[in-house]
């Protein structure tokens, strides 16, 4: 009954260190995302993949990358961070029918010093 | 404009109140409707979708309205335990592709 996985839970990191979020769902999705949410605000999408070898970016794409080899992993990276990129990220996935609901992981709370 | 506004919030009422939450949308080609609901510090989850015809679950009615491009979710008889934040979210085709759009939130504080 694992769903939406995401490690780590908790991460510090210090300015210019680079990073990779995990995620991996077990639902067979084909849709899954990053997100992030910072303090008192909406969540704002960062990149998602409707399959495996398909990425494209969302709403705040800049200073991470992904990619998606296995319909099951999307894991996002942090190139160089930044204190600007302290903040929670959520990993979602779905199936791609416009009726599917979206489930998340439990988030993974980072910052960076 | 954004894609998906909600009211601003935060509200406050008492115990048993009922409450109720707009969002309205701007992509008339949006296909599917649903409310969120998130606790301080956790993920977003399902609280139920929104069909046209308009849907009930226990204390909560969501709704639809097409023709004016909102949605809503009213809740009855307030509980301690419906404080969180309620998200409104729109699913559908894009200029940009498929999307899911998430509301900012809005935030109910139920009082004893």
């Amino acid at each position: 009954n694992a769903g939406v996985t995401q490690t780590p839970k908790f991460q510090v990191l210090k300015t210019g260190q680079s990073m990779t979020l995990q995620c991996a769902q077990d639902m067979n999705h084909e849709y899954m995302s990053w997100y992030r949410q910072d303090p008192g605000m909406g969540l704002r999408l960062i990149h998602y993949s409707v399959g495996a070898g398909i990425t494209d970016q969302g709403e705040v794409p800049n200073g991470y990358n992904v990619s998606r080899s296995t319909t099951e992993d999307f894991p996002l990276r942090l190139l160089s961070a930044a204190p600007s990129q302290t903040s929670v990220y959520f990993c979602a996935s779905k199936n791609t029918g416009a009726g599917n609901t979206i489930y998340f992981g439990e988030g993974s709370w980072l910052t960076v010093v | 404009r954004k894609e998906v506004e909600q009211d601003p919030g935060p509200f406050n009422v008492p115990e048993g109140a009922t409450v109720a939450f707009n969002c309205t949308y701007s992509n008339s080609a949006s296909q599917s409707f649903f409310w969120y609901r998130q606790d301080c510090r956790k993920e977003p989850k399902l609280l139920m979708s929104v069909y046209s015809s308009g849907n009930e679950d226990g204390r909560f009615t969501a709704q639809l309205n097409r023709a004016s491009q909102y949605i809503s979710l009213l809740i009855r008889d307030s509980k301690l335990s419906d404080s969180a934040t309620y998200l409104c979210v729109v699913n559908g085709l894009n200029t940009g592709g498929f999307k899911t759009i998430f509301g900012a939130g809005t935030r109910l504080f139920v009082k004893a």
